[in-house]
């Protein structure tokens, strides 16, 4: 079964664009909720992640995320895209009884237009 | 600190080969993941260890081998290579910590990318 779901294969926004990328998790328990990013050639690098507490984690390079449990979503915003955001993210939930294995989404393209 | 580092960058096999590929991380994690990633597609993780002589089987771990005698080492093994695992090999270590606060992440390597002809 498909645990998470990103719409998006590509986006594509203008510099100084605001964006959102979708991620739509299926677990029926409180999950752990992660973005990453990708640029070309290299290994992923963690924007933020989401345990509990407070719905809305913010990241590093400005990124943001909101856990909504009633829409199994958590969607990673940014108000202003740069033009070295171009890459590839990826939503990722950890599931098994220890919270042990990580379960990717298929990435969304992020291209920025000057 | 290296963190963690994966070797080789690059290999081309020939079908019904065999190769290993190595896993090394200086962070003294416990937990370390191999991942593949398919073209336009997500990490699918092969397998996973939480510990010295611990591994579990991932998602799609047909094909593959583990094993994790050390803390720093964490090999992957194909024992007869298949065009279907041509793909982009992704090793990661993490010490989790699942605080609100906490630094639990992944640490990736750079990768190795493998072609099976």
């Amino acid at each position: 079964a498909q645990s998470v779901t990103q719409p998006d294969i590509h986006i594509t926004v203008s510099e100084g664009a605001s964006l959102e990328l979708r991620c739509n998790y299926s677990y029926g328990a409180t999950p752990y909720l992660f973005w990453y990013v990708q640029s070309p050639g290299q290994g992923l690098q963690l924007l933020l992640k989401y345990f509990s507490g407070d719905t809305l984690v913010q990241g590093i390079k400005g990124f943001e995320a909101e856990f909504k449990r009633s829409q199994s979503s958590f969607n990673l915003r940014k108000p202003s895209v740069h033009w070295s955001d171009a890459a590839e993210y990826f939503c990722a939930v950890v599931r098994g009884y220890n919270f042990n294995k990580f379960y990717f989404g298929s990435g969304t393209k992020l291209n920025v237009k000057p | 600190n290296a963190g963690v580092t994966q070797t080789p960058k690059f290999r081309i096999l020939k079908i019904g080969q065999s190769m290993t590929l190595q896993c090394t991380q200086d962070m003294n994690h416990n937990y370390m993941y191999w991942y593949r990633q398919d073209p336009g597609m997500g990490l699918k993780l092969i397998y996973y260890s939480v510990g010295a002589g611990i591994t579990d089987k991932g998602e799609v771990p047909n094909g593959y081998n583990v094993s994790r005698s050390t803390t720093e080492d964490f090999p992957l093994r194909l024992e007869l290579a298949a065009p279907s695992q041509t793909s982009v090999y992704f090793c990661a270590s993490r010490n989790p910590d699942r605080s609100p606060l906490g630094t639990d992440t992944q640490y990736f390597g750079p990768g190795t990318r493998l072609t099976v002809l």
